[in-house]
Protein backbone atom coordinates (compact mmCIF):
# COMPACT_ATOMS: atom_id res chain seq x y z
CA UNK A 1 0.00 0.00 0.00
CA UNK A 2 1.00 3.59 -0.38
CA UNK A 3 3.19 5.19 2.50
CA UNK A 4 3.85 8.65 3.37
CA UNK A 5 4.68 10.46 0.44
CA UNK A 6 6.86 14.41 0.49
CA UNK A 7 7.43 16.64 -2.23
CA UNK A 8 9.26 17.59 -3.61
CA UNK A 9 12.44 15.29 -2.37
CA UNK A 10 14.83 17.94 -3.02
CA UNK A 11 14.27 21.56 -2.74
CA UNK A 12 17.28 24.45 -3.60
CA UNK A 13 16.71 27.90 -2.59
CA UNK A 14 18.02 31.13 -1.57
CA UNK A 15 18.40 33.07 1.71
CA UNK A 16 15.34 35.46 2.15
CA UNK A 17 12.83 33.35 -0.15
CA UNK A 18 9.72 31.43 1.18
CA UNK A 19 9.46 28.04 0.94
CA UNK A 20 6.80 25.24 1.33
CA UNK A 21 7.01 21.72 1.38
CA UNK A 22 4.41 19.04 0.94
CA UNK A 23 3.41 16.04 2.74
CA UNK A 24 0.82 13.11 2.17
CA UNK A 25 0.10 11.13 5.12
CA UNK A 26 -1.04 6.87 5.03
CA UNK A 27 -4.45 7.42 3.61
CA UNK A 28 -7.05 7.51 6.60
CA UNK A 29 -4.47 8.62 9.24
CA UNK A 30 -5.39 11.12 11.30
CA UNK A 31 -2.41 12.26 12.85
CA UNK A 32 0.42 13.97 11.15
CA UNK A 33 3.91 14.96 12.50
CA UNK A 34 6.85 17.52 11.45
CA UNK A 35 10.43 16.89 11.76
CA UNK A 36 13.31 18.33 11.17
CA UNK A 37 17.05 16.30 11.02
CA UNK A 38 19.81 18.43 10.62
CA UNK A 39 23.34 16.44 9.92
CA UNK A 40 24.53 14.56 12.13
CA UNK A 41 20.99 14.76 14.75
CA UNK A 42 18.13 12.36 14.84
CA UNK A 43 14.80 13.91 14.22
CA UNK A 44 13.80 16.77 16.12
CA UNK A 45 9.44 17.22 16.41
CA UNK A 46 8.71 20.60 15.02
CA UNK A 47 4.72 19.94 15.20
CA UNK A 48 1.94 17.73 15.59
CA UNK A 49 -2.00 17.82 13.92
CA UNK A 50 -4.77 15.36 15.31
CA UNK A 51 -7.11 16.20 12.13
CA UNK A 52 -7.11 19.65 10.79
CA UNK A 53 -5.66 21.14 14.15
CA UNK A 54 -2.47 21.80 15.89
CA UNK A 55 -2.12 19.61 18.60
CA UNK A 56 0.76 20.75 19.44
CA UNK A 57 3.01 22.91 17.62
CA UNK A 58 5.66 23.81 20.71
CA UNK A 59 8.52 22.52 18.13
CA UNK A 60 8.73 24.94 16.09
CA UNK A 61 11.53 27.22 16.11
CA UNK A 62 10.13 31.17 15.73
CA UNK A 63 7.21 32.88 13.76
CA UNK A 64 9.14 31.85 10.33
CA UNK A 65 7.65 28.12 10.44
CA UNK A 66 3.94 27.77 9.49
CA UNK A 67 2.12 24.63 8.96
CA UNK A 68 -1.31 23.85 7.61
CA UNK A 69 -3.65 20.77 7.07
CA UNK A 70 -6.76 22.42 5.82
CA UNK A 71 -8.56 18.80 5.21
CA UNK A 72 -7.16 16.59 7.80
CA UNK A 73 -5.14 14.87 5.14
CA UNK A 74 -2.39 16.84 2.91
CA UNK A 75 -0.01 18.99 5.62
CA UNK A 76 2.06 21.80 4.13
CA UNK A 77 5.14 23.15 5.99
CA UNK A 78 5.74 26.71 5.29
CA UNK A 79 9.34 28.89 5.73
CA UNK A 80 9.13 32.57 5.42
CA UNK A 81 12.97 34.63 4.82
CA UNK A 82 14.57 31.03 4.52
CA UNK A 83 18.24 31.25 6.75
CA UNK A 84 20.62 29.04 5.76
CA UNK A 85 20.66 27.32 9.20
CA UNK A 86 16.90 26.25 8.01
CA UNK A 87 18.72 23.50 5.49
CA UNK A 88 17.96 20.26 6.87
CA UNK A 89 15.81 17.49 6.28
CA UNK A 90 12.34 17.74 7.03
CA UNK A 91 10.44 14.85 7.68
CA UNK A 92 6.61 14.03 7.87
CA UNK A 93 4.71 10.96 9.84
CA UNK A 94 1.65 10.04 9.92
CA UNK A 95 -0.56 7.50 12.37
CA UNK A 96 -3.50 5.96 12.78
CA UNK A 97 -4.74 7.91 15.54
CA UNK A 98 -2.65 9.54 17.95
CA UNK A 99 0.74 10.12 19.55
CA UNK A 100 1.14 6.76 21.00
CA UNK A 101 0.47 4.86 17.65
CA UNK A 102 3.32 3.84 15.08
CA UNK A 103 4.78 6.53 12.99
CA UNK A 104 5.36 6.13 9.81
CA UNK A 105 7.51 8.11 8.51
CA UNK A 106 8.14 9.96 4.62
CA UNK A 107 11.29 9.83 2.83
CA UNK A 108 11.86 13.66 3.56
CA UNK A 109 12.84 16.76 1.89
CA UNK A 110 15.98 17.97 1.82
CA UNK A 111 16.45 21.62 2.26
CA UNK A 112 19.10 23.67 1.23
CA UNK A 113 19.73 27.46 1.35
CA UNK A 114 22.29 29.29 -0.30
CA UNK B 1 19.71 19.22 27.14
CA UNK B 2 19.82 16.07 25.03
CA UNK B 3 17.30 14.14 26.58
CA UNK B 4 18.75 10.44 25.01
CA UNK B 5 22.17 9.61 24.67
CA UNK B 6 23.28 7.00 22.06
CA UNK B 7 26.77 5.69 21.91
CA UNK B 8 28.84 5.11 20.44
CA UNK B 9 28.59 7.86 17.53
CA UNK B 10 29.46 5.39 14.97
CA UNK B 11 30.59 2.23 14.47
CA UNK B 12 32.58 0.17 11.87
CA UNK B 13 32.85 -3.54 11.75
CA UNK B 14 33.27 -6.44 9.60
CA UNK B 15 30.66 -8.76 8.39
CA UNK B 16 30.19 -11.46 10.70
CA UNK B 17 31.13 -9.71 14.17
CA UNK B 18 28.80 -8.63 17.21
CA UNK B 19 27.86 -5.59 18.49
CA UNK B 20 25.81 -3.96 20.93
CA UNK B 21 24.92 0.01 20.98
CA UNK B 22 23.48 1.72 23.79
CA UNK B 23 20.68 4.00 24.56
CA UNK B 24 20.41 6.26 28.04
CA UNK B 25 18.29 8.71 29.29
CA UNK B 26 18.64 10.46 33.00
CA UNK B 27 14.76 10.35 32.74
CA UNK B 28 12.26 7.29 33.09
CA UNK B 29 9.97 7.06 30.22
CA UNK B 30 7.36 4.84 29.52
CA UNK B 31 8.22 3.25 25.96
CA UNK B 32 11.31 3.46 23.84
CA UNK B 33 11.50 2.93 20.20
CA UNK B 34 14.20 1.59 18.09
CA UNK B 35 14.00 2.63 14.29
CA UNK B 36 16.52 2.21 11.78
CA UNK B 37 17.18 4.86 8.94
CA UNK B 38 19.15 4.43 5.61
CA UNK B 39 20.40 7.46 3.57
CA UNK B 40 17.39 9.28 1.51
CA UNK B 41 14.88 7.73 3.42
CA UNK B 42 12.37 8.45 6.46
CA UNK B 43 13.19 6.04 10.31
CA UNK B 44 11.62 2.91 10.05
CA UNK B 45 10.39 1.26 13.14
CA UNK B 46 12.25 -1.98 14.36
CA UNK B 47 10.89 -2.72 17.85
CA UNK B 48 8.95 -0.66 20.84
CA UNK B 49 10.43 -2.02 24.35
CA UNK B 50 7.18 -1.22 26.72
CA UNK B 51 8.26 -2.71 30.14
CA UNK B 52 11.09 -2.85 32.23
CA UNK B 53 13.50 -5.69 32.13
CA UNK B 54 11.98 -6.27 28.59
CA UNK B 55 13.91 -8.36 25.78
CA UNK B 56 12.34 -8.77 22.66
CA UNK B 57 14.20 -10.52 19.49
CA UNK B 58 13.74 -9.33 15.44
CA UNK B 59 15.97 -12.08 14.05
CA UNK B 60 19.73 -11.46 14.49
CA UNK B 61 18.54 -8.09 16.67
CA UNK B 62 17.84 -8.32 20.24
CA UNK B 63 16.96 -5.33 22.12
CA UNK B 64 16.47 -5.06 25.83
CA UNK B 65 14.72 -2.27 28.47
CA UNK B 66 16.47 -1.36 31.49
CA UNK B 67 15.12 -2.63 34.62
CA UNK B 68 15.17 1.33 35.48
CA UNK B 69 13.29 2.45 32.20
CA UNK B 70 16.16 4.65 31.61
CA UNK B 71 18.35 2.72 29.52
CA UNK B 72 17.77 0.08 26.38
CA UNK B 73 20.35 -1.57 24.55
CA UNK B 74 20.30 -3.07 20.82
CA UNK B 75 22.76 -6.12 20.11
CA UNK B 76 23.26 -7.42 16.69
CA UNK B 77 24.63 -10.62 16.17
CA UNK B 78 26.88 -12.32 13.34
CA UNK B 79 26.29 -8.43 11.25
CA UNK B 80 25.88 -8.21 7.70
CA UNK B 81 26.37 -5.08 5.35
CA UNK B 82 22.60 -4.78 4.73
CA UNK B 83 22.32 -4.01 8.66
CA UNK B 84 24.21 -1.11 7.30
CA UNK B 85 22.58 2.29 8.25
CA UNK B 86 21.84 4.90 10.93
CA UNK B 87 20.08 3.25 14.65
CA UNK B 88 17.84 5.71 16.36
CA UNK B 89 16.14 5.56 20.14
CA UNK B 90 13.22 8.02 20.11
CA UNK B 91 11.50 7.63 23.69
CA UNK B 92 7.67 8.98 24.40
CA UNK B 93 6.99 10.23 28.16
CA UNK B 94 4.40 9.42 30.57
CA UNK B 95 1.96 11.66 29.07
CA UNK B 96 1.09 9.55 25.97
CA UNK B 97 0.49 12.17 23.74
CA UNK B 98 3.66 13.57 22.79
CA UNK B 99 5.34 13.57 19.85
CA UNK B 100 8.61 11.58 19.95
CA UNK B 101 11.89 12.81 21.45
CA UNK B 102 15.20 10.93 19.29
CA UNK B 103 18.53 10.09 20.42
CA UNK B 104 21.76 11.29 17.80
CA UNK B 105 21.52 7.73 16.53
CA UNK B 106 24.74 5.65 15.63
CA UNK B 107 25.72 4.96 12.47
CA UNK B 108 26.64 1.88 11.57
CA UNK B 109 28.92 0.60 8.69
CA UNK B 110 29.22 -3.02 8.17
CA UNK B 111 32.48 -3.96 5.42
CA UNK B 112 31.79 -7.24 3.66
Amino acid sequence: GAGVSQTPSNKVTEKGKYVELRCDPISGHTALYWYRQSLGQGPEFLIYFQGTGAADDSGLPNDRFFAVRPEGSVSTLKIQRTERGDSAVYLCASSRQGASDTQYFGPGTRLTVL
Amino acid sequence: TQLLEQSPQFLSIQEGENLTVYCNSSSVFSSLQWYRQEPGEGPVLLVTVVTGGEVKKLKRLTFQFGDARKDSSLHITAAQPGDTGLYLCALQTFSGNTPLVFGKGTRLSVIA
